[in-house]
Order: structure tokens, then sequence, then C-alpha cells
């Protein structure tokens, strides 16, 4: 069966970076591209971006362009991802998720999700 | 950028009655429109992947209709189990909708 599993809580000063990880097991890591999605406290979900497992080539909102990083370790089937310059504003919940399809397939929907890490920014 | 806004942000109802979900682009998504269910302390859910194909598992009272620009999301006979946020996301930038709050009247 699918799963994602995904580092431990963090707790981080503002200005610093944090780097969540996110191994995939259950299916061929690079044949589906991976997601990140964020939620505030008490807020709606936010997308990050996402990353083909396969050739490494990212995608981010525009909101992180700049400030986070994407990568993947085929050898580990694990995912990451870096966001710097932390703010008390990027608290939250960081998921990671799996699409439904096939990279290079057309279709909607993100099925698999992981656990959730929970990053807190505060002085 | 492609906008998606969900309405209303609230819906109260009793069990047993019909939702209907709203989820508006700001420009043309095609078919391309998923939504989602979450309740508190978990990860989404994916309901609707396409505008209107159920995920595996879900049950028949859920259903998506829609293209372009205009998508529904529709529980014909709520469950207790049914009050929670529901979100739709679209494709082409990966974007969601703000939610709906669907609470017990």
């Amino acid at each position: 069966q699918v799963q994602l599993v995904q580092s431990g809580a963090e707790v981080k000063k503002p200005g610093a970076s944090v780097k969540v990880s996110c191994k995939a097991s259950g299916y061929t890591f690079t044949s589906y591209y991976m997601h990140w999605v964020r939620q505030a406290p008490g807020q709606g979900l936010e997308w990050m971006g996402i990353i083909n497992p396969s050739g490494g080539s990212t995608s981010y909102a525009q909101k992180f362009q700049g400030r986070v990083t994407m990568t993947r370790d085929t050898s580990t089937s694990t995912v990451y991802m870096e966001l710097s310059s932390l703010r008390s504003e990027d608290t939250a919940v960081y998921y990671c998720a799996r699409d439904r399809v096939r990279i290079a397939v057309a279709g909607t929907g993100i099925v698999y999700w992981g656990q959730g890490t929970l990053v807190t920014v505060s002085s | 950028e492609i906008v998606l806004t969900q309405s209303p942000a609230t819906l109260s109802l009793s069990p047993g009655e019909r939702a209907t979900l709203s989820c508006r682009a700001s420009q043309s998504v095609s078919s391309y429109l998923a939504w989602y269910q979450q309740k508190p302390g978990q990860a989404p859910r994916l309901l609707i992947y396409d505008a209107s194909n159920r995920a595996t598992g879900i049950p028949a009272r859920f259903s998506g209709s829609g293209s372009g620009t205009d998508f529904t999301l529709t529980i014909s006979s709520l469950e207790p189990e049914d009050f929670a946020v529901y979100y739709c996301q679209q494709r082409s930038n990966w974007s969601f909708g703000q939610g709906t709050r669907l609470e017990i009247k």
C-alpha cells in the first residue's frame, strides 16, 4: 500500500530554515508527481509546489518563489522541502502528497497524503 | 494566475438534507477540478477528480458537475460524518479554493 511518512515536528526561530522530508513506499517513486501543501492553524489549504521525482524538475507557487526548494533522492524514495527565511506566518502543518495520475497523464486529484509535519516559527 | 472562489463560506444544514457547494474559477480550467473533504486533525481526502468522477471508496451520495469556470459538489442526503470543510483544487496552477465549512444546523 502507498505510504508517505514525513519527518517530525520542528521549532525554528524567525529567519532560520527548515527542511522536511517525506519517504514514499508502495509504488514506483519516479512515476508520480509529489506536491507540498501547507495549512496554517485554522486556515485553508495552500499549495506550495510540485516536484517530478524522475528528473527532479520543480514548479513553485509564486508566493514561495525564492524561498522554497524541493529536491528528491531516488535512492531512498524521499522528497524534501526546504523553506528559508522563516517568519511567524510560516507556522503551519506541511504535507507531502502524491498526485493521482502518472506523470505525463492528464488529470486532477491528490490521493495520498503524508501525516503532516508541524513547523512552528517562534522567537 | 487562476483563482478559485468557493461559496458559500459556511453552509448550515441538517442530516438528510441536500448540500450544494460551488466553486468558480477566474478562467477556464476545462474539467481539471478536484474536490476534497477535510475533518479536524486529518489530512484532506479526495472525493471527486476531473470534475465529476468519484474517487475510490467515495459514497454515491457525493457527486460533482461542471466544466470551464463553474463547478458544483452535491451531497444528496447528508450523513452525520459529512459535516466537514470542503475544498476545490484546479490543475493549471494547483491552487485551492478557500473552503466551504459544512456545519450541522
